[in-house]
């Protein structure tokens, strides 16, 4: 497709159970960020790939958290023993190399419900 | 740490109301600012950017100056419109290190009436 392409769209897990979220960036897209989107507020930073690189974990909330990006392309954002606290909607987005003023792409996103 | 601060919403105004949409920010340095767009059931979109001071975004009339002596970063349109209706997020570009990441603020809700 043209977009960025998040999957699953939806996904509720039960305490405790470890979740795996899925990003397919635009083809060719260096960059790749991951963003987690508590309800009303705005999107904060995770993790940033540039390439299998991953250049910036400091967003990552816990070592609950772990995000890979292998071949350069797919991107995989897990969460081990998930809390109530991970509800949230996580977006993915990309951009062609990563620049300052680049714009990025984003995904619709992930909603995640923790029960 | 670098932050955005925007003004709570829901918006809520007749087509052709003029808009604005109130942005400031707290930064090191000298970041690039963006306004994003959600409409429902998409993902962000780039509505506009400015990169220095004093440079003007603009989009779909969409208009925004960065002013750095007030550190704001207003959104302003003339004459809205239904399709207008969206969520509209104030952002800058945190230029340290080599993420380039972007801080967003809190998110402002805009909805139009016919």
């Amino acid at each position: 497709g043209a977009g960025v392409s998040q999957s699953p769209r939806y996904k509720v897990a039960k305490r405790g159970q470890d979740v795996a979220l899925r990003c397919d960036p635009i083809s060719g897209h260096v960059s790749l960020f991951w963003y987690q989107q508590a309800l009303g507020q705005g999107p904060e930073f995770l993790t940033y790939f540039q390439n299998e690189a991953q250049l910036d974990k400091s967003g990552l909330p816990s070592d609950r958290f772990f995000a890979e990006r292998p071949e350069g392309s797919v991107s995989t954002l897990k969460i081990q023993r998930t809390q109530q606290e991970d509800s949230a909607v996580y977006l993915c987005a990309s951009s062609l190399y990563g620049g300052t003023n680049e714009k990025l792409f984003f995904g619709s996103g992930t909603q995640l419900s923790v029960l | 740490g670098d932050s955005v601060t925007q003004m709570e919403g829901p918006v809520t105004l007749s087509e052709e109301a003029f808009l604005t949409i109130n942005c400031t920010y707290t930064a090191t340095g000298y970041p690039s600012l963006f306004w994003y767009v959600q409409y429902p059931g998409e993902g962000l979109q780039l509505l506009l950017k400015a990169t220095k001071a004093d440079d003007k975004g603009s989009n779909k009339g969409f208009e925004a100056t960065y002013r750095k002596e007030t550190t704001s970063f207003h959104l302003e349109k003339g004459s809205v419109q239904v399709s207008d209706s969206a969520v509209y997020f104030c952002a800058l570009s945190d230029r340290g290190g080599a993420t380039n990441k972007l801080i967003f603020g809190t998110g402002t809700l805009l909805a139009v009436q016919p």
